[in-house]
């Protein structure tokens, strides 16, 4: 089945510890992105990319990073200069073009909590 | 960027009609209404997508204003699978950076009461 693979489902954070959440794709889509979501509120973009091997900072970028070194994948780390890491990460691809009819399609998420 | 403003909830009965609102009343000309929703624990999924005339698909319909400040999306019939967080989202067609473009407020949420 074509989708969006995100792992793990659940992840734990020590203090001073970096953690890298994975996402994977099979639709053949240039664009991927990751957002941020606390309890209760909309989704923030944390960085996003249209190409391999290319990426932008989006609205709360500080304390994460992210690779793009194949067309599959966008991994996230989470790192220890992200004071507030505990939220529901969410990674997404689109076609990647502004072609009006570019839709979203999204993972499953992964819940980050620290210990 | 041009906003959105909807209700923070709303609760409707099994098998009846939903309709819920949207109010962008600094949409631009280029600006294309989307609809998102996302359940429980789950990423959002697409709805609905339009720029002037109502449009229909199998999972709902999107009525858009003459002025197009605002916009309904309307469930005809809502189950208890429809019970989730609605997004209305406005996207700049001819935007560049359109990562950014899609951003998603708190949404509104919608129960089904059986």
């Amino acid at each position: 089945d074509g989708g969006i693979t995100q792992s793990p489902k659940y992840l734990f954070r020590k203090e001073g510890q970096n953690v890298t959440l994975s996402c994977e794709q099979n639709l053949n889509h240039d664009a991927m992105y990751w957002y941020r979501q606390d309890p209760g509120q909309g989704l923030r973009l944390i960085y996003y990319s249209q190409i391999v091997n290319d990426f932008q900072k989006g609205d709360i970028a500080e304390g994460y990073s992210v690779s793009r070194e194949k067309k599959e994948s966008f991994p996230l780390t989470v790192t220890s200069a992200q004071k507030n890491p505990t939220a529901f990460y969410l990674c997404a691809s689109g076609q990647g073009s502004s072609a009006t009819n570019e839709k979203l399609f999204f993972g499953s998420g992964t819940q980050l909590s620290v210990l | 960027d041009a906003k959105t403003t909807q209700p923070n909830s709303m609760e409707s009965n099994e098998e009846e009609p939903v309709h819920l609102p949207c109010n962008h009343s600094t949409i631009s000309g280029t600006d294309y209404i989307h609809w998102y929703r996302q359940l429980p624990s789950q990423g959002p999924e697409y709805v609905i997508h339009g720029l002037t005339s109502n449009v229909n698909n199998r999972m709902a319909s999107l009525a858009i204003a003459e002025d197009r400040k605002s916009s309904t999306l309307i469930l005809h019939r809502a189950t208890l699978r429809d019970a989730a967080v609605y997004y209305c989202i406005l996207r700049d067609g001819e935007g560049y950076n359109y990562g950014q473009n899609f951003v998603f407020g708190p949404g509104t949420r919608l129960s089904v009461l059986p």
